[in-house]
């Protein structure tokens, strides 16, 4: 099994701050890599798969970048409403989520 | 627009079963992978399986097998999961989550959630 490792657990950052969450895996996942964001009481979202492109509707605010094991999500200049907690996860056989980041205000 | 609407909370007992249905609109149902995750109080996300509703064929995460099934009724566009032997620890909100592109992908959109609360 894969395992997805982000760093760090919790980021604490300003409004117009630049944001970067990191993931890990376990071995290579070639590009085959999304990142999720979830707000409190609310289902996830995809913002970004296959590393580095966005989903339908995302600002070009996020970007994704890497391949193989590691792997960034960028938040250019943070807004108000990108305050949530955000997952890495692989996509195989049997996928699997990182444990999240959490990006608060600081 | 491509939506998912699940069925609402449960309580239930320990050892019984539960259901959860999730009902698609906006998109052709039988095209596309129906993804099941889990999310227990205040922890991360865990994927549980996917059915392709056109074959009815799944595929689910070895911690369930056994003790989950994952059915379609394209007729309806609705799916459904079937949680058995229900203990604590299953207590959770149980998303569904359409496939992107269609064969066993990336999740998205996503369901609203249902709450399953197990107590005795």
């Amino acid at each position: 099994e894969i395992v997805l490792t982000q760093t760090p657990a919790i980021l604490s950052l300003s409004p117009g701050e630049r944001a970067t969450l990191s993931c890990r895996a376990s071995q290579s996942v070639s590009r085959y890599l999304a990142w999720y964001q979830q707000k409190p009481g609310q289902a996830p979202r995809l913002l970004i798969y296959d590393a580095s492109n966005r989903a339908t509707g995302i600002p070009a605010r996020f970007s994704g970048s890497g391949s193989g094991t590691d792997f960034t999500l960028t938040i250019s200049s943070l807004e108000p409403e990108d305050f949530a907690v955000y997952y890495c996860q692989h996509r195989n056989n049997w996928p699997t989520f990182g444990p999240g980041t959490k990006v608060d205000i600081k | 627009q491509v939506q998912l609407v699940q069925s609402g909370a449960e309580v239930k007992k320990p050892g019984a079963s539960v259901t959860v249905s999730c009902q698609a609109s906006g998109y052709t149902f039988s095209d596309y992978y129906l993804h099941w995750v889990r999310q227990a109080p205040g922890q991360g996300l865990e994927w549980m399986g996917w059915i392709n509703p056109n074959t009815g064929y799944t595929n689910y995460a070895q911690k369930f097998q056994g003790r989950v099934t994952m059915t379609g009724d394209t007729s309806i566009s609705t799916a459904y999961i079937e949680l058995s032997r229900l203990t604590s620890d299953d207590t959770a909100v149980y998303y569904c989550a359409k496939d992107l592109r269609g064969v066993a992908d990336w999740f998205g959109p996503w369901g609203q959630g249902t709450l399953v609360t197990v107590s005795s």
